[in-house]
């Protein structure tokens, strides 16, 4: 089956800093979403994204799926933004997961 | 917005006793209905698909008869443990298409199970 690779693994920020997470699929995909999971377990979804660009405040993502990757932006992070960030192509086969902590 | 609502939100149980995870949507049709499972610090790996009123598909390595799963509402679809061992000890979680928007999942709080 198709593989999802995230990286980083684990990413530590400063409040106020920006990152970029990215996840890599291993085949042809028509869609794609980044979710976010809080600290107690809710999923939300963030984009559906299976190609060009979009951005909602201060997060953004790009898919290039002729590259089979895409990326999520996030500015001027917040504590609110800790948790994992998933990315899931097809009938939602999640990637192995960024998880973020953002220290005051 | 659409809302799933999943009960319970932890459950604590003995080897060999059954648990049943309920997961309603509160304002949508939820026609079809996905199951997770996530063990700590991993990703979420797709168990089932359930669609109402008909057999729910499962995930290769998914023992069926042992994660029973009932979609007979528009509104509601069940997951039991059954004869649950502490190895079934996760985190479940259920999620629906809303159709608000392409490809909009709205996903239920998740349930904690711990097996004892």
């Amino acid at each position: 089956g198709i593989q999802v690779e995230q990286s980083p693994p684990d990413l530590i920020l400063q409040e106020g800093a920006n990152s970029t997470l990215r996840c890599n699929f291993s085949d042809s995909v028509n869609n794609l979403q980044w979710f976010h999971q809080n600290p107690w377990g809710q999923l939300i979804n963030l984009f559906y994204i299976p190609s060009g660009t979009k951005q909602n405040g201060r997060l953004s993502a790009t898919t290039v799926a002729t590259e089979r990757y895409s990326l999520l932006y996030i500015s001027s992070s917040q504590t609110t933004d800790s948790g994992v960030y998933f990315c899931a192509v097809r009938e939602l086969t999640f990637g192995t997961g960024t998880r973020l902590q953002v220290m005051l | 917005g659409a809302v799933v609502s999943q009960h319970p939100s932890r459950v604590i149980c003995k080897s060999g006793t059954s648990v049943k995870i309920e997961c309603r949507s509160l304002d949508f049709q939820a026609t079809t209905m996905f199951w997770y499972r996530q063990f700590p610090k991993q990703s979420l790996m797709l168990m089932a698909t359930s669609n109402e009123g008909s057999k729910a598909t499962y995930e290769q390595g998914v023992e069926k008869d042992k994660f029973l799963i009932n979609h007979a509402s528009l509104t509601l679809s069940t997951l039991t443990v059954t004869s649950a061992h502490p190895e079934d000890s996760s985190f479940y979680i259920c999620s629906s298409e809303t159709g608000q928007g392409l490809y909009g999942y709205t996903f239920g709080s998740g349930t904690r199970l711990t097996v004892v």
